[in-house]
């Protein structure tokens, strides 16, 4: 079964609108989270590194004032798009670190469309 | 230059053919190699890790070849449910399971 659950799957908005997304870790604590982007027919763009209980790191070129990320707890990390305009539009997946008994880097939610109008 | 480079395809293939892509990767640092499969509008999906010598499961294999810095998926006896795009996916280095890059995916479609 899923071990990170992302909500809500989809988002239709007006622009000017901000848009919050969770990604929980279900059975284990994640003390870091990942938030990609991703474009049609484009790969998963990193955007930040989420850390539970400090600063998330944003990859070179993602407004870190427009994207606010938030990680208060060991299960839970928010990216927030704040004013969002059509050009935000995209799915947007998080990822989890699990650090005991995975087989695999990270667990990745189910994604968030998002389409801002 | 793309860090992961990938044939957009798309592959297509008849169903009980065999399949096989490539993927270059730029950071000759690299330790760690996936194939995730993504079906349109759905998170990735691990199909494998890749290992140094090489590794099947089921009808897939996986090859890594570091000296020329590429690895590959080959399918077997093709099935319609394989059709997919196929993400390779490096580690960005020092740590070998932190952050990852993702290549923007092959496509494969299976017909009957």
């Amino acid at each position: 079964g899923a071990v990170v659950s992302q909500h809500p799957s989809w988002v239709i908005c007006k622009s000017g609108t901000s848009v919050k997304i969770e990604c929980r870790s279900l059975d284990f604590q994640a003390t870091t989270m990942f938030w990609y982007r991703q474009f049609p027919k484009k790969s998963l763009m990193l955007m930040a590194t989420s850390n539970e209980g400090s600063k998330a790191t944003y990859e070179q070129g993602v407004e870190k004032d427009k994207f606010l990320i938030n990680h208060a707890s060991l299960t839970l990390s928010t990216l927030t798009v704040t004013s969002a305009h059509p050009e935000d539009s995209s799915f947007y997946i998080c990822s989890a670190r699990r650090m005991d008994r995975s087989n695999q880097p990270q667990h990745f939610g189910d994604g968030t469309r998002l389409s801002i109008l | 230059r793309k860090e992961v480079e990938q044939d957009p395809g798309p592959f297509n293939v008849p169903e009980g053919a065999t399949v096989a892509f490539n993927c270059t990767y730029s950071n000759s640092a690299s330790q760690s190699f996936f194939w995730y499969r993504q079906d349109c509008r759905k998170e990735p999906k691990l199909l494998m890790s890749v290992y140094s010598s090489g590794n099947e499961d089921g009808r897939f294999t996986a090859q890594l070849n570091r000296a020329s810095q590429y690895i590959s998926l080959l399918i077997r006896d093709s099935k319609l449910s394989d059709s997919a795009t196929y993400l390779c996916v490096v580690n960005v280095p020092p740590d070998s399971w932190g952050k990852l890059q993702f290549g923007a995916g092959t496509q494969v479609v299976v017909t009957p």
